[in-house]
This record gives C-alpha cells, sequence and structure tokens, in this order.
C-alpha cells in the first residue's frame, strides 16, 4: 500500500522557538494533504487542509499565522509551528488521499496517515 | 457540518470474546464510513470501511454495519486476540471524494484479557 513519512518523528524544543515538520507521500502523488493534531488520550482534530499550489484551509479555531502551512510539490508538505509554546505540545499527523484512485495500489478513496510526530515544547 | 459520537470510550473483553463499538453520525450528506486502529505512538491505520450504498461489510474477524436511516454504524471484532488491543477510531466523510474531511469519533480504547 501507499506510505507516508513524517519527519522528524520527534522534536523536543524551547519555548518560543518554530518548529517545521514535514509530510512526504512516497510513492503516490497528493494535491491535497490533511494535518491533524491529537492531545493525550484525545482524538485526532482536524487542523487544516493543504493544498499544493494554493493556500492552507484552516478549520475554525486554528490560528493561520501560528500554524504555516506549505504544500510546495504534489509529495511535500509541511507544517510549522511558530512561536512554540508548552500547550502547543502535541501529537501532529498528517493524512494524504492518492491523487488517481487505485495509485500505488491503494483501493478506492483511502486516505494514507503518517506515523505522527511528538512536539514537546519545554 | 459533521458530528460523530463514538461509544463506548474503554471496553475491556475477555480473549476470544467479541467486541462491540458502536457509532453515530449527524450529517446525512455523509456517505463513507472507516474504522481506524491506532497503536500507541503512531498513526491510525484503516482497518475496514462502508459506504452507505452497503449495510454490511465483513473482512475475517471484522464486520462493520451501517444503518443509513438512523445514522448509527458499528464495528464487530470476532475471537478478539491479544494483539486487538488498541484504540478504534469511527470516522465519518461527507464524500466519496478522498480528498475530502476526515471527521472522527472521540475513540474506544480496547483491552483484551488474557
Amino acid at each position: 500500500g501507499a506510505v507516508v513519512s513524517q519527519h522528524p518523528s520527534w522534536v523536543i524544543c524551547k519555548s518560543g522557538t518554530s518548529v517545521k515538520i514535514e509530510c512526504r507521500s512516497l510513492d503516490f502523488q497528493a494535491t491535497t494533504m490533511f494535518w491533524y493534531r491529537q492531545f493525550p488520550k484525545q482524538s485526532l482534530m482536524l487542523m487544516a487542509t493543504s493544498n499544493e499550489g494554493s493556500k492552507a484551509t484552516y478549520e475554525q479555531g486554528v490560528e493561520k499565522d501560528k500554524f504555516l502551512i506549505n504544500h510546495a510539490s504534489l509529495t511535500l508538505s509541511t507544517l510549522t509551528v511558530t512561536s512554540a509554546h508548552p500547550e502547543d505540545s502535541s501529537f501532529y499527523i498528517c493524512s494524504a488521499p492518492p491523487d488517481l484512485t487505485g495509485a500505488s495500489g491503494s483501493d478506492v478513496d483511502e486516505q494514507f496517515f503518517g506515523p505522527g510526530t511528538r512536539l514537546t515544547v519545554l | 457540518g459533521e458530528n460523530v459520537e463514538q461509544h463506548p470510550s474503554t471496553l475491556s473483553v475477555q480473549e476470544g470474546d467479541s467486541a462491540v463499538i458502536k457509532c453515530t453520525y449527524s450529517d446525512s450528506a455523509s456517505n463513507y464510513f472507516p474504522w481506524y486502529k491506532q497503536e500507541l505512538g503512531k498513526g491510525p491505520q484503516l482497518i475496514i470501511d462502508i459506504r452507505s450504498n452497503v449495510g454490511e461489510k465483513k473482512d475475517q474477524r471484522i464486520a462493520v454495519t451501517l444503518n443509513k436511516t438512523a445514522k448509527h454504524f458499528s464495528l464487530h471484532i470476532t475471537e478478539t486476540q491479544p494483539e486487538d488491543s488498541a484504540v478504534y477510531f469511527c470516522a465519518a466523510t461527507p464524500s466519496y471524494s478522498s480528498a475530502s474531511k476526515i471527521i472522527f469519533g472521540s475513540g474506544t480504547r480496547l483491552s483484551i484479557r488474557p
């Protein structure tokens, strides 16, 4: 099946610094990618929809100036947490639906999730 | 927008018994319902899905049922094994297009007792 990778898998940073997280579709193209945030023992909450070649769409309550999204190519989206604070500590997960149904052996309409990035802000 | 509710939040069953997780959704336009399994520290993995034109789907020990009229769908795991222990999420999306948002339920922590 199709594979989505995230880098880094975990990161620790000081309060006030910025952190960039990468999401890559390894063997398929994805014009759209999604970014989720998951706090401990909670569900995945959609933060934003990343669109290649256009601006990201943010969910209500998500600060677009704090969570910068850049969908640089059909296989890469990045999420930058700017001026990170301890309350931003969370598990960040991306998903990427293939542009082509059946690409890389995918079943129709399946979205593939990355392994997640654990962010800890001290 | 879509709202997905999931019950129970925790479930403990004896190894070999069955486990059932139930979800409801609010948006009648939703027509694709995936189920995900998430192990600690990992991303969610699709285990089974169902579309609104199908009432039931089975894949070995896992089955999903959908009642579109009542906006209910359920996950059934039979002959549970220790490796089934994980957090399970139901979800809904309002379109067949994979580029649509997936709205997750709150999750069920399933524990299998040896």
